[in-house]
């Protein structure tokens, strides 16, 4: 139990374009996900909490009309990567947590971004 | 603030060698402490927890004692085998105490490599 399904796993598109990521939870309701960056042989970075049915949380120096999420479900958190540019090039993971206090996150298997 | 700290890599073994991956951390209240695992291109797998003192996490082979008068949870395991070639992160919750936000600190990530 307790799968994380993330889509797609690779994109590779021009400079200019927006793109969106999805997150599922398969097999339990999420009320919070989490969408990560991770930079190469780097640890994870928070980039924001995303929760049903509200706005979603960002971290300090991201910027949140470049990166947009939305939590319209307790299964589905999507990312959009808004005018994306090479420096969006990244791998980008999400983690979905089931309700209650001590419940582990479930990670998925990250997309691999590259914007030429 | 909340911190986690890793002992850096990468480290390089002999398969049915002794593992010891060390982590420590720094956390106001009583967070719950974790170990995740990635292998190459793929996302995060939970490995164990712990989610108070004295808790010893164990999965596959691998354990993890969380002892809260040195600040530590590293990470053990008997006899490593090639397959356990991965990173391994630990990382730690806030999710305990009066904070409920859930979002994990990661260490930076330990890469093991397991030779045959």
């Amino acid at each position: 139990g307790a799968v994380v399904s993330q889509h797609p796993s690779r994109v590779i598109c021009k400079s200019g374009t927006s793109v969106k990521i999805e997150c599922r939870s398969l097999d339990f309701q999420a009320t919070t996900m989490f969408w990560y960056r991770q930079f190469p042989k780097q640890s994870l970075m928070l980039m924001a909490t995303s929760n049903e049915g509200s706005k979603a949380t960002y971290e300090q120096g991201v910027e949140k009309d470049k990166f947009l999420i939305n939590h319209a479900s307790l299964t589905l958190s999507t990312l959009t990567v808004t005018s994306a540019h090479p420096e969006d090039s990244s791998f980008y993971i999400c983690s979905a947590k089931r309700t209650g206090e001590d419940q582990p996150q479930h990670f998925g298997d990250g997309t691999r971004l590259s914007i030429l | 603030g909340n911190s986690v700290t890793q002992m850096e890599g990468p480290v390089t073994l002999s398969e049915e060698a002794f593992l010891t991956i060390n982590c420590t951390y720094t956390a106001t209240g009583y967070p719950s402490l974790f170990w995740y695992v990635q292998y190459p291109g793929e996302g995060l797998q939970l490995l164990l927890k712990a989610t108070k003192a004295d808790d010893k996490g164990s999965n596959k082979g691998f354990e993890a004692t969380y002892r809260k008068e040195t600040t530590s949870f590293h990470l053990e395991k008997g006899s490593v085998q090639v397959s356990d070639s991965a990173v391994y992160f630990c990382a730690l919750s806030d999710a305990s105490g009066s904070s409920n936000t859930g979002k994990l600190i990661f260490g930076q990530g330990t890469t093991l490599q397991v030779k045959p």
